[in-house]
């Protein structure tokens, strides 16, 4: 069973502070890994994707990924209100599917 | 560009009733994707179909779920008889291509409620 973990949370920063978002993932062939936001009540989005390690910014996110230690983190600087949502971790497996496995989610609060 | 559509929005019916779900993918996507997501967890891949054809279908749970894609475009998934433990929202979402790397794209979901 390929299993991807996240810290349930929930995480609450205040405005303008660098929220962390980690995630590990079971699956040593995992190819492909996303970060997806999902406010209240809405379908998921993709914010963010990354594939090979080290980091990968774009504007106020930035995706880290460590294959050795099966660990992807996601940091959100200068965080916003419009920020508080839920961040889903999903990563590919290794099959021929290439299927989608998603973390249960991190809630994160961002208080004004 | 329209995204992906689906309805009903919500449902409620009594366990062991019939209910159906409809897809229509964003045009041109080759692979779609119906996942369930039970309150306070992640969506949780249902099937996936490549064109016309299943690809995995490993999480359906084959006596009372059932899914088609008829031409290689819209898609349609049953559940008949439902029980209480199939109140979820179903996604539904759609990708260009096989999957994997492929962006997946979501529509708003059908929230289901067995009573």
């Amino acid at each position: 069973q390929k299993e991807v973990e996240q810290n349930s949370g929930p995480l609450s920063v205040p405005e303008g502070a660098i929220a962390s978002l980690n995630c590990t993932y079971s699956d040593r062939g995992s190819q492909s890994f996303f970060w997806y936001r999902q406010y209240s009540g809405k379908s998921p989005e993709l914010i963010m994707s990354i594939y090979s390690n080290g980091d990968k910014e774009d504007g106020r996110f930035t995706a880290q990924l460590n294959k050795a230690s099966q660990y992807v983190s996601l940091l959100i600087r200068d965080s916003q209100p419009s920020d508080s949502a839920t961040y889903l971790c999903a990563v590919s497996s290794s099959g021929s599917a290439r299927q989608l496995t998603f973390g249960s989610g991190t809630q994160l609060t961002v208080l004004p | 560009e329209a995204g992906v559509a689906q309805s009903p929005r919500y449902k409620i019916i009594e366990k062991r009733q019939s209910v159906a779900f409809w897809c229509n993918p964003i045009s041109g996507h080759a692979t779609l994707y119906w996942y369930q997501q039970i309150l306070g967890q992640g969506p949780k891949l249902l099937i996936q179909f490549q064109n016309n054809g299943v690809v995995d279908d490993s999480q359906l749970p084959k006596d009372r779920f059932s899914a088609e894609r008829l031409k290689g475009v819209d898609s349609t998934l049953k559940i008949q008889p439902a029980k209480l433990e199939d109140s979820a929202v179903y996604l539904c979402a759609s990708s260009l291509g096989a999957g994997g790397g492929d962006t997946q794209y979501f529509g708003p979901g059908t929230r289901l409620t067995v009573l």
